[in-house]
């Protein structure tokens, strides 16, 4: 059984293009959240999708966005990239416990 | 708002020996949960432990166990028994209740964790 399956791995992106991450659940999740994890932080709640609309949104500006499939899988889109949005993305999913399993994140580098 | 506080940025412990990662809360709901994460190079989060606030007895799952004090907002980690594949990030987490639909999780900075042999 698979688990949380995030992807790119690693990227590098130049101030002011756009990013999209994708995230593919656990098996039985339909439930996906979002974090920013900077360097040396603990993560920070972006958002999170059920039922293919966003239910839950932390302190983070419209330039970030997210979509949910019909599958369940999920993705990120963050617009206008800036210096401060280099960080480790994770993606979480949920069963509907409340209990959450992550990825190994996505690195974003952005120069 | 919560806020979740760890106040010790590095611990190290020898091998074999019992360690305790300290966290501290903020909080005026009465109903929520308390996590522990590792983090280990592999950067994939895996919950260590939680604690639902409206249990008194302290969680325990194998070697890792807590010390929760609701009055004191207090939620320490124990580690018995100390192993090198310990050694990592640990995070703080507190998350509200009120029911499944709630998955946003409020973390702490971290303690990171060496395992001398």
């Amino acid at each position: 059984d698979a688990g949380v399956t995030q992807s790119p791995t690693h990227l590098i992106k130049t101030r002011g293009q756009q990013v999209t991450l994708r995230c593919s659940p656990k098996s039985g999740h339909d439930t996906v959240s979002w974090y920013q994890q900077a360097l040396g932080q603990g993560p920070q709640f972006i958002f999170q999708y059920y039922e293919e609309e966003e239910r839950q949104r932390g302190n983070f500006p419209d330039r970030f966005s997210g979509h949910q499939f019909p599958n369940y899988s999920s993705e990120l889109n963050v617009n206008a990239l800036l210096l401060g949005d280099s960080a480790l993305y994770l993606c979480a999913s949920s069963p509907g416990t409340g209990e959450l399993f992550f990825g190994e994140g996505s690195r974003l580098t952005v120069l | 708002a919560q806020t979740v506080t760890q106040s010790q940025p590095e611990m190290s412990v020898q091998e074999a020996e019992t360690v305790t990662l300290s966290c501290t809360y903020d909080t005026s709901e009465s109903d929520y949960y308390l996590f522990w994460y590792k983090q280990p190079p592999s950067r994939q989060m895996i919950l260590v432990i939680r604690q639902e606030a409206y249990k008194q007895q302290n969680a325990t799952e194998n070697r890792f166990s807590v010390n929760f004090q609701k009055a004191a907002k207090s939620f320490s980690l124990k580690i018995s028994d100390s192993q090198l594949g310990d050694a990592a990030m640990y995070f703080c987490a507190y998350r509200s209740g009120g029911g499944g639909s709630n998955y946003k999780l409020t973390f702490g900075k971290g303690t990171l964790l060496t395992v001398n042999p």
